[in-house]
Parts: C-alpha cells; sequence; structure tokens
C-alpha cells in the first residue's frame, strides 16, 4: 500500500515571494512521483514528474521538485509566485513497476497568492 | 488535439436514482481511469481500465458502482440507488500504455439530493 501526505492544508503567501509545497510519501515499492495543480472548477493539470534519473525536476510555469529518497519527500517550489499560480495542489505516487499505473493522492495544498 | 471530455458537466440527482457519467479520452490512449473528488476524502481512485486487460475495480465503494469502456475507447461509470455521500467530482483520466502521464478531463460534478 502507498500513501501521500501533503504537510500543509493551505499556504498563503504574498506575490514575489517563494514558495514550497510539502511532500512525503510511504510506499514498500520503487514510485514515481508527480505533482498536478487544479484551478478553481478546471481538471487536474500536471506540472511535473519524476521517473528516474536527476532528483532535481522542471516543470512547467516556473516550477521545480526535488526528489528525496532518503527522506522520502518530494517538495514543490517555486521562486517567485504569481496570483495566478493561486490553485490547489496535489502530489501523487504510483508504484514504478508493474502494469498497473493507478495514481495515489495526497489531500492538496490550498496555495492563495495574495498581491 | 482534444483532450479528454466528459459529460454531463454538472448532474443534479434524487436519491435513488441511477447515473451514467460518461467519459471520452484522448484517441489512442489505452488507459483509461476513474477518481473521486470529494471534501472527505480528497482524490480517490476508483477504477482502471488498459486495454483489453481485466479493469481493475479495487477502489469502487460499493457494489453500486460500475463501469465499462465500449471498443477501448469511450466509459461510461453507472451508479445505481444513489445515495448523499455519492455527491462529489468524479474526475475521468486517460495515458498512453507507459501511463506515465495521465490527462484528466474537467470532471462531473454529482449531486444527490
Amino acid at each position: 500500500a502507498q500513501s501521500v501526505t501533503q504537510l500543509d492544508s493551505q499556504v498563503p503567501v504574498f506575490e514575489e515571494a517563494p514558495v514550497e509545497l510539502r511532500c512525503n510519501y510511504s510506499s514498500s515499492v520503487s514510485v514515481y512521483l508527480f505533482w498536478y495543480v487544479q484551478y478553481p472548477n478546471q481538471g487536474l493539470q500536471l506540472l511535473l514528474k519524476y521517473l528516474s534519473g536527476s532528483t532535481l525536476v522542471k516543470g512547467i510555469n516556473g516550477f521545480e521538485a526535488e526528489f528525496n529518497k532518503s527522506q522520502t519527500s518530494f517538495h514543490l517550489r517555486k521562486p517567485s509566485v504569481h496570483i495566478s499560480d493561486t490553485a490547489e495542489y496535489f502530489c501523487a505516487v504510483r508504484n514504478s513497476g508493474g502494469s498497473n499505473y493507478k495514481l495515489t493522492f495526497g489531500k492538496g495544498t490550498l496555495l492563495t497568492v495574495n498581491p | 488535439g482534444a483532450g479528454v471530455s466528459q459529460s454531463p458537466s454538472n448532474k443534479v440527482t434524487e436519491k435513488g436514482k441511477d447515473v451514467e457519467l460518461r467519459c471520452d479520452p484522448i484517441s489512442g490512449h489505452t488507459a483509461l481511469y476513474w477518481y473521486r473528488q470529494s471534501l472527505g476524502q480528497g482524490l480517490e481512485f476508483l477504477i482502471y481500465f488498459q486495454g483489453n486487460s481485466a479493469p481493475d475495480k479495487s477502489g469502487l465503494p460499493s457494489d453500486r458502482f460500475s463501469a465499462e469502456r465500449t471498443g477501448g475507447s469511450v466509459s461510461t461509470l453507472t451508479i445505481q440507488r444513489t445515495q448523499q455521500e455519492d455527491s462529489a467530482v468524479y474526475l475521468c483520466a486517460s495515458s498512453s500504455y507507459t501511463g506515465n502521464e495521465q490527462y484528466f478531463g474537467p470532471g462531473t460534478r454529482l449531486t444527490v439530493t
């Protein structure tokens, strides 16, 4: 079984400030890791993913995340946020092996960027 | 190109009625997934189809829920005898065979009164 913990349910920040959204996971097997963003009344959009290789992954909209296997973490960062980054962010995990690709999601972090 | 589409976008139904939710995946995607998003439970996996293989139904919460995928493309999620706790946003996603990137539809918001 796998689980994902997003430590902060809400993160308020000011525009142009840096932000880090925390994600920890638990799994008995190797995993792939994902961050998705959900804007109000929309579906989920993939921000970035870690499959293998470099542990620092860059995604869309200036976001990046670092996979830390020893700490079982995959924190999302952005050096300078914009008002338009206001959304809910979900961390997700799935098995890296096998043929079942279902995702296990965290509860989400609501990022609110204030002017 | 066209993304994943879902219909209807909103559905209000009375308790005890049956509902059908439709998902049109991205053309050529062999894998299709249903998830449910609710305030109390977050995002939960419901069911997964991959090509002609038997679906993984391990996430379906009760036998009132069922899903089928016809011709390896369109999928329908059916909820029988709806209950108020079924109220949620039902999200469909599709991916290529490798499953490394799932593309989500806009969801169907189901309200059971």
